[in-house]
């Protein structure tokens, strides 16, 4: 079983479209959680992180922890073609990160 | 600032040659780390320097991986020699704090071996 499982989609949505990409985890040592986003041929580039369970939020991106349950969420607002990219899980104990498949996220206008 | 800048950015090499990656972090950056993602699977983690010192390097594959960051600046990654599963995109990413969060990651090599 992995560490972490992400949907690798794709997912495709209308512009202005509300996105739901989520993960769900297996090891319960992890403290802190990451979205990374990924356009093609760059690297990840890091959205958003949290620590423990809670919600972030940063303007049209809002970050879900729910420990208990062993899951995260991104919710993307009113989505937008450039959002269109691979979207990256990503957890952590310490000092390395254990990333989620990505899913690859397509805003059509 | 500039970002984390890699190179080459692509490399074609045959089975049996040697390849060397190189990565320069953002000045200041004590945390520098290696990450490769290989064909259909995830972005693995591979070794994490502090300065020049090897902090974690319990996701290098085997011993034809060498990394190195001589004088703890930039570094490289060596693959002598190099095998057909080898192939994917690897990643440097740097961090002033050591922790796991605000990484910098570079674009990537990729790495075809034939």
């Amino acid at each position: 079983q992995k560490e972490v499982e992400q949907d690798p989609g794709p997912l495709s949505v209308p512009e202005g479209a509300i996105v739901s990409l989520n993960c769900t985890y297996s090891n319960s040592a992890f403290q802190y959680f990451m979205w990374y986003r990924q356009y093609s041929r760059k690297g990840p580039e890091l959205l958003m992180y949290t620590y423990s369970s809670g919600n972030k939020e940063d303007g049209r991106f809002t970050a879900q922890v729910d420990k208990s349950s062993k899951y995260i969420s991104l919710f993307i607002r009113d989505s937008q073609p450039s959002d269109s990219a691979t979207y990256l899980c990503a957890m952590s104990s310490y000092n390395k990160l254990i990333f989620g498949a990505g899913t690859r996220l397509a805003v059509h206008p | 600032e500039a970002g984390v800048t890699q190179f080459p950015s692509h490399s074609v090499i045959e089975k049996g040659q040697t390849v060397t990656l190189r990565c320069d972090p953002i000045s200041g950056h004590d945390n520098l780390y290696w990450y490769r993602r290989v064909m259909g699977k995830e972005i693995k983690f591979l070794l994490h320097f502090v300065k020049e010192s090897k902090q974690d390097e319990s996701g290098m594959p085997n011993n034809r991986f060498l990394a190195e960051r001589t004088g703890g600046t930039y570094s490289t990654l060596k693959v002598q020699p190099a095998e057909l599963e080898d192939s994917g995109v690897y990643f440097c990413a740097s961090s002033q704090v050591t922790g796991s969060y605000g990484y910098t990651f570079g674009s990537g090599t990729r790495l075809t071996v034939v």
